[in-house]
């Protein structure tokens, strides 16, 4: 099953607020955590990654931090913009069983 | 060039018949996926090919057939179509299996609809 929980949306905000959307994992030992994105009417994305604790992924202003002692990869971002509307994914890589649903950002003006 | 690439992207089609989606990969990966994700996003697993071997093939009805002839392509088949095969089916590729730093790199998609 599904090793990593993430927060339920959609989450909604206006443009340039403050973004976390929360993920925890469960799995044992040192795994990988992604942060996959899916804008509408396309695949799954890559959007950042970290390979092991306390490392920080980011890309297009994104941020997460890899954070053992919590066992969580919480995806922030300062700013958001009505592009970033989309769903996102968290994964630990150890189970590419399940990705869920998914957190959906809808973003307005 | 698309990494993953696969086709048809749209697909409409009548209860009760068989229809293909291929897929093919450019970035020399050993493992390639078929996802499925349902109206409400839940994307989930139904089969994966390591090096064209069969290495999941989760609680998929037996009219879905994968068929990998080389490691760059997994064609998904499906017969005797019914209304709950529609969704959008993801085709994916990773360098490793589980446990590694890979990442997956999706295709853009193929929605099917059945009537």
């Amino acid at each position: 099953g599904n090793s990593v929980t993430q927060m339920e949306g959609p989450v909604t905000l206006s443009e340039e607020a403050f973004l976390t959307i929360n993920c925890t994992y469960t799995a044992t030992g040192y795994p990988s955590l992604f942060w996959y994105v899916q804008y509408p009417g396309e695949g799954l994305q890559l959007l950042l990654k970290a390979t092991k604790a306390d490392d920080k992924g980011s890309n297009k202003g994104f941020e997460a931090t890899y954070r053992k002692e919590t066992t969580s990869f919480h995806l922030e971002k300062g700013s958001v913009q009505v592009s970033d509307s989309a769903v996102y994914f968290c994964d630990d890589n150890t189970d590419k069983l399940i990705f869920g649903t998914g957190t959906r950002l809808q973003v307005f003006p | 060039d698309t990494a993953v690439s696969q086709t048809p992207k749209y697909l409409v089609t009548q209860m009760g018949n068989d229809k293909s989606i291929k897929c093919e990969q450019n970035l020399g990966h050993d493992t390639m996926y078929w996802y499925k994700q349902d109206s409400k996003k839940f994307l989930k697993i139904m089969f994966s090919y390591n090096n064209k071997e069969l290495i999941i093939n989760e609680t998929v009805p037996n009219r879905f057939s994968p068929k990998s002839p080389d490691k760059a392509h997994l064609n998904l088949h499906i017969n005797s179509l019914e209304l709950g095969d529609s969704a959008v089916y993801f085709c994916a590729s990773s360098q490793d299996w589980a446990g590694g730093t890979g990442e997956l790199f999706f295709g853009e998609g193929s929605r099917l609809t059945v009537l």
